[in-house]
């Protein structure tokens, strides 16, 4: 069974298009988390979400909004797609901390996304 | 501002030793936490040090100086296939939680 999954794997798109990536996690987290990873490697939180809210919003542009409906799941939209959008963005999900806390974040394959 | 500094590349051979350093900078600390990833791959948690000294997990050990904001993660009896990016990260307890990931060290292995 697949811990935290992501849609799609690849993605190639236009300038100026609209685009979505989801990601679902069965590990019954209560926060889950995007990362952008760009080409040298250097990976950097963008949003984490915590029980459906908010909790960390990174200084990204508003033209990528998260969405949660429920607690398994963590959409990314991202709005009028710019070049430097092009990066791979992975999907995370940890659990509170707690008894034999080990701040563990599991994650999701990544969606590579190119914009032409 | 916070920060993690590590090496960005280290070579060794197949068989032996290595150690990947981690420097840290936080207004606050939880413990410090690595992962490896393998190139098209995603990062996967190798360990977590909350406490100083060394936790040991098989081949890879990893260990922790709160007082000094350092740590590094040691690699046994190495394998090809741990060529790999290898991550130190911190949540920063002073600044929302904000996990917080260092650059990477790329690990190359010689036959």
């Amino acid at each position: 069974d697949t811990a935290v999954s992501q849609t799609p794997k690849y993605l190639v798109t236009q300038m100026g298009n609209d685009k979505s990536i989801k990601c679902e996690q069965n590990l019954g987290h209560d926060t889950m988390y995007w990362y952008k990873q760009d080409s040298k490697k250097f990976l950097k939180i963008m949003f984490s979400y915590n029980n459906k809210e908010l909790i960390i919003n990174e200084t990204v542009p508003n033209r990528f909004s998260p969405k949660s409906p429920d607690k398994a799941h963590l959409n990314l939209h991202i709005n009028s797609l710019e070049l430097g959008d092009s990066a791979v963005y992975f999907c995370a999900s940890s659990q509170d901390q707690g008894q034999g806390y080990t701040d563990t974040q599991y994650f999701g394959p990544g969606t590579r996304l190119t914009v032409l | 501002g916070q920060s993690l500094e590590q090496p960005s590349e280290v070579t060794a051979v197949e068989g032996a030793i290595v150690q990947i350093n981690c420097t840290y900078q936080t207004s606050g600390f939880y413990g410090l936490s690595w992962y490896q990833q393998h190139d098209g791959g995603a990062p996967t948690f190798l360990s977590y040090n909350a406490l100083d000294g060394l936790e040991e997990t098989g081949r890879f050990s990893s260990f922790l100086s709160r007082s000094d904001s350092y740590g590094y993660l040691l690699l046994q009896e190495l394998q090809m296939k741990d060529s790999a990016s290898y991550f130190c990260a911190v949540r920063d307890e002073g600044r929302d939680d904000k996990i917080i990931f260092g650059k990477g060290t790329r690990l190359h292995i010689l036959p």
